[in-house]
């Protein structure tokens, strides 16, 4: 099983500034998602991290402000731009291993807190 | 995406099964039934899937009904490590592999 380690786990950020979480994978995988966990709530899909080209984003969220890279087929990044504390919420990284495969891993989260 | 309802809350005593229900009235012939968890402070964890038959794992089992738009996740035996926000979750994958998480359901397990 892939096993996810995200980095920073956990941060307090100014209002305005902008957030890099890492999603370090120890195994290639097919797909990357990345996703919003607002406190008290379930998990939103913001994004499904493309490999060598633009992330696909759900409805409702854009890339400007939650910029995805995704060079290789087992590192991504999510940017939290221009903070506002509307934004603090978990942000978690989830991993497919392969097409052929239907369980995906999920890492602990980094927890965000915007003042 | 096809949807599920699920009950907020649930309560179970320790040591005896706990079902799960989940309606998806709305599911297709390619939806996968899946059962994620979440314990609390951890991303979520997967717990079992299926298309049409029942399944079993170490961790549940899971019956489906015959025409599909309902499911129940089973827990033969509630332990207190098992209390948790437990995710009915649709998946075509025909149309991608994403994972749309519903609103779950809290399950409190009493000592």
């Amino acid at each position: 099983s892939a096993v996810i380690s995200q980095k920073p786990s956990r941060d307090i950020c100014q209002r305005g500034t902008s957030l890099t979480i890492q999603c370090q994978v120890d195994s290639q995988v097919t797909m990357m998602f990345w996703y919003r966990q607002q406190p008290g709530q379930s998990l939103t899909l913001i994004a499904t991290a493309n490999q060598g080209s633009e992330a696909t984003y759900e409805s409702g969220f854009v890339i400007d402000k939650f910029p995805i890279s995704r060079p290789n087929l087992t590192f991504s990044t999510l940017t939290v731009s221009n903070m506002s504390p509307e934004d603090s919420s978990i942000y978690l990284c989830s991993v497919v291993e392969d097409l052929l495969k239907t369980e995906a891993f999920f890492g602990q989260g980094t927890r965000l807190t915007v003042v | 995406d096809a949807k599920t309802t699920q009950p907020n809350s649930m309560e179970s005593n320790e040591e005896e099964p706990v079902h799960l229900p989940c309606n998806h009235s709305t599911i297709s012939g390619t939806d996968y039934i899946h059962w994620y968890r979440q314990l609390p402070s951890q991303g979520p964890e997967y717990v079992i899937h299926g298309l049409t038959s029942n399944v079993n794992n170490r961790m549940a089992s899971l019956a489906i009904a015959e025409d599909r738009k309902s499911s129940t996740l089973i827990l033969h035996r509630a332990t207190l490590r098992d209390a948790a926000v437990y995710y009915c979750i649709l998946r075509d994958l025909n149309t991608g592999n994403q994972f749309y998480f519903g609103t779950g359901t809290s399950l409190t397990v009493i000592p």
